[in-house]
């Protein structure tokens, strides 16, 4: 079935390193969408991208939506503690299917 | 922005009572809702879409007579849990959509322990 694969599932960073996630997803997404849930909270919407090969940016946070609009990144630079928590993606394919999530943990 | 609430935000009840979760936009408009589930470390699973006016369209493999869903307003969607078992203690979540917003607006989920 369509599947929305998000690696890594969980990444542990020193407060000041770069963190990515990736979703790749088995078929042509007509947009992605990113969410932020913190720990025991709900999931709050970072952003949507729609066009093939878009960049859009928020501060700190990076989102690409590749070329072919089957896969997608979220790149944190330089993190902060605050930026803590599960991140998912969640693509269209006519379905809503999100990611598996990755868990990011930040040391301070 | 927009808001979503919940109630309960959780609950404890015994195996086979219902358990009936509410779902309110409270500043803008809902024609459609969507209910998630989420167990302990993984991610949301969407298992239905509440529709205003019309039936719910529920995903492959969610017992639409166990997880009954009734859209009655623009603003409210409930999920009622029948015969609720221990296997269906989870996190559910309500999320909405603004109109012509790109935005899902989600709830603050209902957090269900089933003894």
């Amino acid at each position: 079935g369509q599947q929305v694969m998000q690696i890594p599932q969980y990444q542990h960073v020193q407060e000041g390193e770069d963190f990515t996630t990736y979703c790749n997803s088995s078929t042509t997404l007509s947009n992605i969408q990113w969410y932020k849930q913190r720990p025991g909270g709900h999931p709050v919407f970072l952003i949507q991208l729609v066009k093939s090969g878009e960049v859009k940016k928020q501060k700190r946070l990076t989102f690409q939506f590749g070329e072919a609009k089957k896969n997608s990144s979220l790149h944190i630079t330089a993190t902060q503690t605050t930026d803590v928590g599960t991140y998912f993606c969640r693509g269209n394919t006519g379905k809503l299917i999100f990611g598996q999530g990755t868990t990011l943990q930040v040391k301070p | 922005g927009a808001v979503v609430s919940q109630h309960p935000s959780w609950v404890i009840c015994k195996s086979g009572t219902s358990v009936k979760i509410e779902c309110r936009s409270l500043d803008f408009q809902a024609t459609t809702m969507f209910w998630y589930r989420q167990f302990p470390k993984q991610s949301l699973m969407l298992m239905a879409t509440s529709n205003e006016g019309s039936k719910a369209t529920y995903e492959q493999g969610v017992e639409k007579d166990k997880f009954l869903i009734n859209h009655a307003s623009l603003t409210l969607s409930t999920l009622t849990v029948t015969s609720a078992h221990p296997e269906d203690s989870s996190f559910y979540i309500c999320s909405a959509p603004l109109t012509g917003r790109e935005t899902q607006y989600f709830g603050p989920g209902t957090r269900l322990l089933v003894l």
